[in-house]
C-alpha cells in the first residue's frame, strides 16, 4: 500500500535560518511532488521529481529525491516570512492495480521575523 | 485561460440534503480528480476520471457519486449529506500521459453539513 509520511508536522523558524522537511513513502513511486498551500487557498505546485538523484531549486527552496531510500527532502535556505505556508509532498504510482496519488499530511511552516 | 474552476465556493447543507459540486477545466486535460481536505490533514482522493467516459473510486468514495460530463467537466454529487462530509473539496486535472504528471488544482469548495 502506498503511504506518505512527512515530518515535522509543524515547524516554527526564525528568518534567515535553514531547515529541511522530510517526506518518506512506503513503496515504489514513479514521481514525487511538492506543493505549497496558503491558508484558505488552493494548492500550488512547487516541484515534480522524476528520478533518483533529482534535484530542483526555486529561490530559497530546493527539493531532492532518493528513490532507493524512498525519501524526498525540501530544504529551506535563509527563510523569509513569505515562505510561511503548509507544504505537502505527494507521490503517484500504482497500488492494487490502480494509479493513485497519495498526499502526506503536510508541514505547517511559520517563519518568525 | 481560467485553469480549473469550481462552483460553488461555499455551501451550507442540512443533514440529508443533496447537492452537486461542479468542476471545469479549459486546459484540454484528460484526467480529472476530486479530493477532500480535512483540518490538519492532507488531501484524500474521492474519485477520479482517467479519461472522458471513465470514472474510478479513490481512497474515500463512500457517500459520493461522480459524473464525467465531457472532457471539460467533472461533477461530484452528495446524495444525502452527512456532517462527516464537512470538508474542503478540491478538483484537479492533468494530462493523461507523459510529462511531469503534474496536477493543477481548483480554488476549492468549502462545504459545511449541519
Amino acid at each position: 500500500e502506498l503511504k506518505v509520511e512527512q515530518n515535522p508536522l509543524f515547524l516554527s523558524m526564525q528568518e534567515g535560518k535553514n531547515y529541511t522537511i522530510y517526506c518518506n513513502y512506503s513503496t515504489t513511486s514513479d514521481r514525487l511532488y511538492w506543493y505549497r498551500q496558503d491558508p484558505g487557498k488552493s494548492l500550488e505546485s512547487l516541484f515534480v521529481l522524476l528520478s533518483n538523484g533529482a534535484v530542483k531549486q526555486e529561490g530559497r527552496l530546493m527539493a531532492s529525491l532518493d528513490t532507493k531510500a524512498r525519501l524526498s527532502t525540501l530544504h529551506i535556505t535563509a527563510a523569509v516570512h513569505d515562505l510561511s505556508a503548509t507544504y505537502f509532498c505527494a507521490v503517484s504510482g500504482t497500488t492494487s492495480g490502480t494509479y493513485k496519488y497519495i498526499f502526506g499530511t503536510g508541514t505547517r511552516l511559520k517563519v518568525l521575523a | 485561460n481560467a485553469g480549473v474552476t469550481q462552483t460553488p465556493k461555499f455551501q451550507v447543507l442540512k443533514t440529508g440534503q443533496s447537492m452537486t459540486l461542479q468542476c471545469a477545466q479549459d486546459m484540454n486535460h484528460n484526467s480529472m480528480y476530486w479530493y477532500r481536505q480535512d483540518p490538519g490533514m492532507g488531501l484524500r482522493l474521492i474519485y477520479y476520471s482517467a479519461s472522458e467516459g471513465t470514472t474510478d473510486k479513490g481512497e474515500v468514495p463512500n457517500g459520493y457519486n461522480v459524473s464525467r460530463l465531457n472532457k471539460r467537466e467533472f461533477s461530484l454529487r452528495l446524495e444525502s449529506a452527512a456532517p462527516s462530509q464537512t470538508s474542503v473539496y478540491f478538483c484537479a486535472s492533468k494530462i493523461l500521459a507523459g510529462g511531469s504528471n503534474e496536477q493543477f488544482f481548483g480554488p476549492g469548495t468549502r462545504l459545511t453539513v449541519l
